[in-house]
């Protein structure tokens, strides 16, 4: 079963517009942990966050920001006012205490046009 | 420091032959995890060293193998190469275990004839 849901598969925005991302998980484990990584068309795949189970504050860095709520299993990541440079495939990853590797979502393939 | 490097960068091969791919991880890192990459599959685990012992292994055939050096540095071998295996062959490493943040190569493009 699929761990990790990315629901959309392609976004496309015109710049300045802001973008959600979403991400569902699916766990048993009590402790876990979340992550947004971007891959550009370079191929190279780009860590940007990682959280834990047991952090739900939200983080902001600069024009990125993750919304994480347990409640509804669910680790979004907004940009706002998107960029040409933003185009890439961001992907959704979890790693359960039980096993450590990352369990990546199918990613969602972001567009950002001038 | 410099990032994790992986070679060859991209190779051809033919199918029955096998193929030995190389990974050096971010200096001081332990943990290198290798991970597959498709259009249909997605990214997909494959194993994780540490410290030269495979702690995780996914759900591959046996064809798929890998090994650790002392040196932390990683390579991993496929076997009786089969068309299904054309993909990106990412490697990536951290400090500790996989849950820690993992820095990912640029990954060996393999295409199989």
């Amino acid at each position: 079963a699929q761990k990790v849901t990315q629901a959309q598969t392609e976004i496309s925005v015109v710049e300045k517009e802001d973008v959600t991302l979403d991400c569902v998980y699916e766990t048993r484990d009590t402790t876990y942990y979340l992550f947004w990584y971007k891959q550009p068309p370079s191929g190279e795949l780009v860590f940007l966050i990682r959280r834990n189970s047991f952090d739900e504050q939200n983080e902001i860095s600069g024009r990125y920001s993750w919304n994480f709520q347990k409640s509804t299993s669910s680790f979004n990541f907004t940009i706002t006012a998107s960029q040409v440079v933003d185009s890439a495939v961001y992907f959704c990853a979890l790693s359960e205490n039980s096993g450590y590797a990352l369990n990546f979502g199918k990613g969602t393939s972001l567009l950002v046009t001038p | 420091k410099a990032g994790v490097t992986q070679t060859p960068r991209y190779l051809i091969k033919t199918r029955g032959q096998q193929v030995t791919l190389s990974c050096s991880p971010i200096s001081g890192h332990r943990s290198v995890s290798w991970y597959q990459q498709t259009p249909g599959q997605g990214l997909q685990f494959l194993f994780e060293y540490f410290s030269e012992t495979q702690r995780n292994k996914g759900n591959f055939p046996g064809r798929f193998s890998g090994r650790q050096f002392s040196n932390s540095r990683s390579e991993m071998n496929v076997s009786t190469l089969e068309l299904g295996d054309s993909a990106l062959y990412l490697c990536a490493s951290s400090f500790e275990v996989s849950s820690y943040e993992q820095y990912f190569g640029p990954g060996t493009r393999l295409t199989v004839t």
